[in-house]
C-alpha cells in the first residue's frame, strides 16, 4: 500500500524557518518525480515545487523561489521542503504527492500538514 | 487569480448530469494533459481524471473528462449526494515552467 506521511509542521514566526518531511512507502520511490502542493485556509490548491527522480531538476512556483528548497533522499525514501523567510501568506496545509510515471497526475497524496506563520 | 479558470460553483439534483469547465491557454491546456481532482471537506485531494480523459481504477464511469483546444471539462452523470465536493483542474504550464491549478469549483447536490 502506497503511503505518504508528512511531518514537521507547526507554528513559526514571520521570517522564521521550518523543514517539512514526507516519508514514502509502498512503492519504488526513486523512479518518481515528487511534488509539494499547499492549500491556504479556505482557499484552493497551489502547486509549490517538484523534484526529479535523482534530484537533478527542481521547479518552484514564483512566490517561493529563493525562499523554499525541495530535496529528497532516495536512500531514506524521503522528500523534504526547507522553508525559509516564511511569510503570513505561506500559512497553509502542505501536501506531499507522488507524480505520475509519465506525467504530473498525482495518484497519491499525503494527509497534509499544517504550517502556520504568525507572531 | 488562477492561471486556469473554473466557475466557483456548480449544482445539480440527484441523477442529473453536471459539467465543470476549465479554461486555460496555449502554454498549458493546449499543449499538456489535464488532470482533475476531487476534494471532500477536510481530506486530501483525490485524482479523478488524468491525461485528459483517463479514470484511475476505482473511479466510477459516471466521471468523464474531455479537452479541446485551450479548455477542458469534467462531466459527472447520475449525480449522487456523495459527489458534493470541490473539484480542481490542473496542468503543466510551459511558460511558467510549473504546474498550475484552477481555482476550484464547489459542487452542491440539491
Amino acid at each position: 500500500e502506497v503511503q505518504l506521511v508528512e511531518s514537521g509542521g507547526g507554528l513559526v514566526q514571520p521570517g522564521g524557518s521550518l523543514r517539512l518531511s514526507c516519508a514514502a512507502s509502498g512503492f519504488t520511490f526513486n523512479i518518481y518525480w515528487m511534488s509539494w502542493v499547499r492549500q491556504a485556509p479556505g482557499k484552493g490548491l497551489e502547486w509549490v515545487a517538484n523534484i526529479k527522480q535523482d534530484g537533478s531538476e527542481k521547479h518552484y512556483v514564483d512566490s517561493v523561489k529563493g525562499r523554499f528548497t525541495i530535496s529528497r533522499d532516495n536512500a531514506k525514501n524521503s522528500l523534504y521542503l526547507q522553508m525559509d523567510s516564511l511569510r503570513a501568506e505561506d500559512t497553509a496545509v502542505y501536501y506531499c504527492a507522488r507524480d505520475g510515471f509519465n506525467g504530473w497526475d498525482k495518484h497519491y497524496w499525503g494527509q497534509g500538514i499544517l504550517v502556520t506563520v504568525s507572531s | 487569480q488562477s492561471v486556469l479558470t473554473q466557475p466557483p460553483s456548480a449544482s445539480g439534483t440527484p441523477g442529473q448530469r453536471v459539467t465543470i469547465s476549465c479554461s486555460g491557454s496555449r502554454s498549458n491546456i493546449a499543449i499538456n494533459t489535464v488532470n482533475w481532482y476531487q476534494q471532500l471537506p477536510g481530506t486530501a485531494p483525490k485524482l479523478l481524471i488524468y491525461s485528459n480523459n483517463q479514470r484511475p481504477s476505482g473511479v466510477p464511469d459516471r466521471f468523464s473528462g474531455s479537452k479541446s483546444g485551450t479548455s477542458a471539462s469534467l462531466a459527472i452523470s447520475g449525480l449522487q449526494s456523495e459527489d458534493e465536493a470541490d473539484y480542481y483542474c490542473a496542468a503543466w504550464d510551459d511558460s511558467l515552467n510549473g504546474e498550475v491549478f484552477g481555482g476550484g469549483t464547489k459542487l452542491t447536490v440539491l
